[in-house]
């Protein structure tokens, strides 16, 4: 089992560019959620992903948008970037959440906004 | 509403020392807890998370937990500490289970004196 992948693990965007991360979710996993970690903080949630519809979101503005396939990964597409968007963004993979399940988190994609 | 409190940024002990990191939550709800570790330009990875059963939780590489709902707090510890364990560590609260949205604390990052 590869568990949560995400590519690319790094990436270098012009300020006012948009960027897709993406994530493959562990085997068996329905549920997608993403995570933006900025450098010296927490990591935050942004939105998840269940049946290829948004199922929650966080405080983030609407340039940052996702997309569920069937295959259960997911895309992460943020527009008009800023410098403030440099950060590790995390895709994490579950369950339905509701079962109670766990979720597991990929490495991660360092985006860098210069 | 949810949150996490970690009391310092940054705690370093030397091998072999007990080791301490503080978390204070507030939840209006009676909350999963959890705690991640990150290792440097790496995803996170859960250590112990308490969901409402025993108040003492163990969890993995000897590190455990202990649920104290009059004091709202969550605190890690591990007996003795090995240069391993030089990490960034998160306590974190959600409603259900990490598969859920998780409200993480800003970190602690651990460093260990040989």
């Amino acid at each position: 089992d590869a568990g949560v992948t995400q590519s690319p693990t790094h990436l270098i965007k012009t300020r006012g560019q948009q960027v897709t991360l993406r994530c493959s979710p562990k085997s068996g996993h329905d549920t997608v959620s993403w995570y933006q970690q900025a450098l010296g903080q927490g990591p935050q949630f942004i939105f998840q992903y269940y049946e290829e519809e948004e199922r929650q979101r966080g405080n983030f503005p609407d340039r940052f948008s996702g997309h569920q396939f069937p295959n259960y990964s997911s895309e992460l597409n943020v527009n008009a970037l800023w410098l403030g968007d440099s950060a590790l963004y995390l895709c994490a993979s579950s369950l339905d959440p509701t079962l109670g399940t766990e979720a597991f988190f990929g490495q991660g994609t360092r985006l860098t906004v210069v | 509403a949810q949150s996490v409190t970690q009391l310092g940024s940054h705690v370093s002990v030397s091998e072999g020392a007990l080791v301490l990191l503080r978390c204070n939550y507030s939840s209006s709800v009676p909350p999963y807890l959890f705690w991640y570790v990150q290792y440097p330009n790496q995803g996170l990875q859960l250590l112990l998370k308490y969901t409402s059963a025993a108040t003492l939780v163990k969890g993995i590489n000897g590190f455990e937990a202990e649920f104290k709902k009059s004091e709202t707090s969550f605190h890690l510890t591990k007996p003795s500490a090995h240069m391993s364990d030089a990490a960034e560590y998160f306590c974190a609260v959600s409603l259900y289970s990490s598969a859920s949205k998780i409200i993480f604390g800003s970190g602690t990052r651990l460093s260990i004196r040989p």
